[in-house]
């Protein structure tokens, strides 16, 4: 199985400054099936990013994803007050088939 | 516009059952694969379980293997989890959302809170 381990934990911030969460797997992980996604209190997850890099509808281009292989990097760029909220990466295992999530990333107000 | 919302959550004893459903509006629901993922209070995301479009294939997370099992109603445009055997650690929010093995969650319902307790 394998394992997502984000980092940092926390991350406190200032509006306007630049974010970097980073997912690292226990083992290669397909691009494809690497996805990042933005949860506020109280509130669902959103869909932020699919295939390692690829903006879902809707998401501004502050937001970016890269990397690869068992490495990959979220970037929020000119941090906007509704940026601050709690960040999962998520991967899919082909085998055995099962979905796996991070810990999570809380990006918070400095 | 897709909308999905989850309903039969609440409060049951530990060792009963509760089965969830979700309900799917604005798109093809028969087209599409279907999850759970539940979120216990203050912590994080936990994948429970997949079906496939036409419930033929389902997957689940290794530790809820044999206790829940998801299923699905394409003419009711509906997806359900029952849950039994019931126990404290399930106590969670639970969410349904549209994916499939190659394709993220991209739509996700509000969640419906269930509370295993005596």
């Amino acid at each position: 199985e394998i394992v997502l381990t984000q980092s940092p934990g926390t991350l406190s911030l200032s509006p306007g400054d630049t974010a970097t969460l980073s997912c690292r797997a226990s083992q290669s992980v397909s691009s494809n099936y690497l996805a990042w996604y933005q949860q506020k209190p109280g509130q669902a997850p959103r869909l932020l990013i699919y295939g390692a890099s690829i903006r879902a509808t809707g998401i501004p281009d502050r937001f970016s994803g890269s990397g690869s292989g068992t490495d990959f990097t979220l970037t929020i760029s000119r941090l906007e007050p509704e940026d601050f909220a709690v960040y999962y990466c998520q991967q899919f295992d082909s085998s055995p088939r099962a979905l796996t999530f991070g810990g999570g990333t809380k990006v918070e107000i400095k | 516009q897709v909308h999905l919302v989850e309903s039969g959550g609440g409060v049951v004893q530990p060792g009963r059952s509760l089965r969830l459903s979700c309900a799917a509006s604005g798109f093809t629901f028969s087209t599409y694969g279907m999850h759970w993922v539940r979120q216990a209070p203050g912590k994080g995301l936990e994948w429970v379980a997949l079906i496939w479009y036409d419930g033929n294939n389902k997957y689940y997370t290794d530790s809820l293997k044999g206790r829940f099992t998801i299923s699905r109603d394409n003419s009711k445009n509906t997806l359900y989890l029952q849950m039994n055997s019931l126990r404290a650690e399930d106590t969670a929010v639970y969410y349904c959302a549209r994916g499939t093995v190659v394709t993220p969650l991209d739509y996700w319902g509000q969640g419906t809170l269930v509370t295993v307790s005596s």
